[in-house]
């Protein structure tokens, strides 16, 4: 597609249920990066994906976190047993290639955990 | 460790004036620079960047900075102001060898008419 698309844009789960946030990158990128922005916390990185190389989870909050990428496209995020303080907004950004620092973001998934 | 600050929350400037959103930063290395805009309810969209090069960088919809590597700066800075320019922007540095972004708290700019 012409951008990076998310979804869902927003999503409301009660405390305690397991939610899939879905990334479809940019077609040709080899590159994937998943943020998270919390309210006054700013835009914090969570895991990055490159080809087929082992990811880097190295911002992964918590081992309710994970998140995959199938095919070297689509990518989901799951957050398990959420919690009130997951609610954020969940961006994705892929790149051509991470020489390019062309970095193009999604619009986000808005999550409200109550 | 990388990261950048952006010592001011929020920015106030009056339509047609300067503009100046600052943005420091804390590298080993060459630093590799970003700045970008969002909007309400939207996803960052890239305004600049500096990688190596003249230290006055120039970006989208008329908005440049300034590269300063004896005051770890990379300003943002726009001559005249326009109300369709208040957004959040945010400062980021690259951190490490994947290419993941270290961003700073954000800076909101208020332009009012």
């Amino acid at each position: 597609g012409a951008g990076v698309s998310q979804s869902p844009s927003n999503k409301v789960t009660e405390k305690g249920k397991d939610v899939e946030l879905r990334c479809d990158p940019i077609s040709g990128h080899t590159a994937l990066y998943w943020y998270r922005q919390s309210l006054g916390q700013g835009l914090e990185f969570l895991i990055y994906f490159q080809g087929n190389s082992a990811p880097d989870k190295s911002g992964l909050p918590s081992d309710r976190f994970s998140a995959e990428r199938t095919g070297g496209s689509v990518s989901t995020l799951t957050i398990q047993r959420t919690q009130q303080e997951d609610s954020a907004v969940y961006l994705c950004a892929s790149t051509v290639r991470v020489a390019n620092y062309g970095y193009t973001f999604g619009s986000g998934t808005r999550l409200t955990v109550v | 460790a990388q990261s950048v600050a952006q010592p001011e929350d929020q920015v106030n400037v009056a339509e047609g004036n300067p503009l100046t959103v600052k943005c420091t930063y804390s590298v080993s290395g060459n630093p590799y620079l970003f700045w970008y805009v969002q909007y309400p309810n939207r996803g960052l969209q890239f305004l600049l960047k500096y990688i190596t090069g003249d230290n006055l960088v120039k970006g989208s919809y008329g908005f440049e900075a300034e590269f300063n590597k004896s005051q770890t700066s990379f300003h943002l800075k726009k001559p005249s102001a326009l109300v369709s320019d208040s957004a959040l922007y945010f400062c980021a540095v690259r951190g490490g060898n994947t290419g993941k972004l270290i961003f700073g708290q954000g800076t909101t700019l208020q332009v009012k008419p």
